[in-house]
């Protein structure tokens, strides 16, 4: 099946720094990813679509300039936090869509876990 | 998307059948019926998605009643490893369409 990997698999950084995750599709080209965050105990939420080659689309109450979003190829999508604090702690995970007509499964990532001190 | 209703918890023996229902009563003629479930700290992993007729796989069976406004997965032999929060998402078929994840179904597998 479709693996899509992440990196790094948790960090831990400063408040106030920025932190970059990687999203990678391993064996198929993503024309389209997701980026969700999930708090403890909670749903995940989606935070914006990314597509290759264009600006990413952020849902309602994500800050673009905060969660900086870059899909320049079609294996590849980065989100970078900028400027983190602890309540950007939480569990982030991305998902890729291979963009084949009528394939509509999309492929999780395993996740990455910040914690900002 | 139609929204969805799941009961927020359930329990299931080992080496039974785990039915897990799902209500979405608002679905429209287009929109699949998803399910994903989420092992703690990891990614979702897709398990299967139907349209109006059941489906199999490896993993599980959907079960869509005929009106469409309800569905089943069913894990017919569960083990311990089933032990996760199983989300049930409507979504339309076209293109790359985000996925909405509600709050989902807890299932503990108990030995």
């Amino acid at each position: 099946g479709a693996v899509v990997s992440q990196h790094p698999s948790r960090v831990i950084c400063k408040s106030g720094t920025s932190v970059k995750i990687e999203c990678r599709s391993l064996d198929f080209q993503a024309t389209t990813m997701f980026w969700y965050r999930q708090f403890p105990k909670q749903s995940l939420m989606l935070m914006a679509t990314s597509n290759e080659g264009s600006k990413a689309t952020y849902e309602q109450g994500v800050e673009k300039d905060k969660f900086l979003i870059n899909h320049a190829s079609l294996t590849l999508s980065t989100l970078t936090v900028t400027s983190a604090h602890p309540e950007d702690s939480s569990f982030y995970i991305c998902s890729a869509h291979p963009g084949l007509e009528g394939t509509d499964t999309q492929y999780f990532g395993p996740g990455t876990r910040l914690t900002v001190l | 998307d139609a929204k969805t209703t799941q009961p927020t918890s359930m329990d299931c023996a080992e080496g039974r059948a785990a039915n897990l229902p799902c209500n979405h009563s608002t679905i429209s003629g287009n929109e699949y019926v998803y399910w994903y479930r989420q092992i703690h700290s990891q990614g979702p992993q897709y398990i299967i998605h139907g349209l109006k007729n059941n489906e199999t796989n490896e993993m599980a069976s959907l079960i869509i009643t005929e009106d469409r406004k309800s569905s089943t997965l069913i894990l017919p032999h569960a083990t311990l490893r089933d032990t996760a929060v199983y989300y049930c998402i409507v979504r339309g078929s076209q293109g790359a369409q985000k996925l909405v994840f509600g709050q989902g179904t807890r299932l503990t597998i108990n030995p």
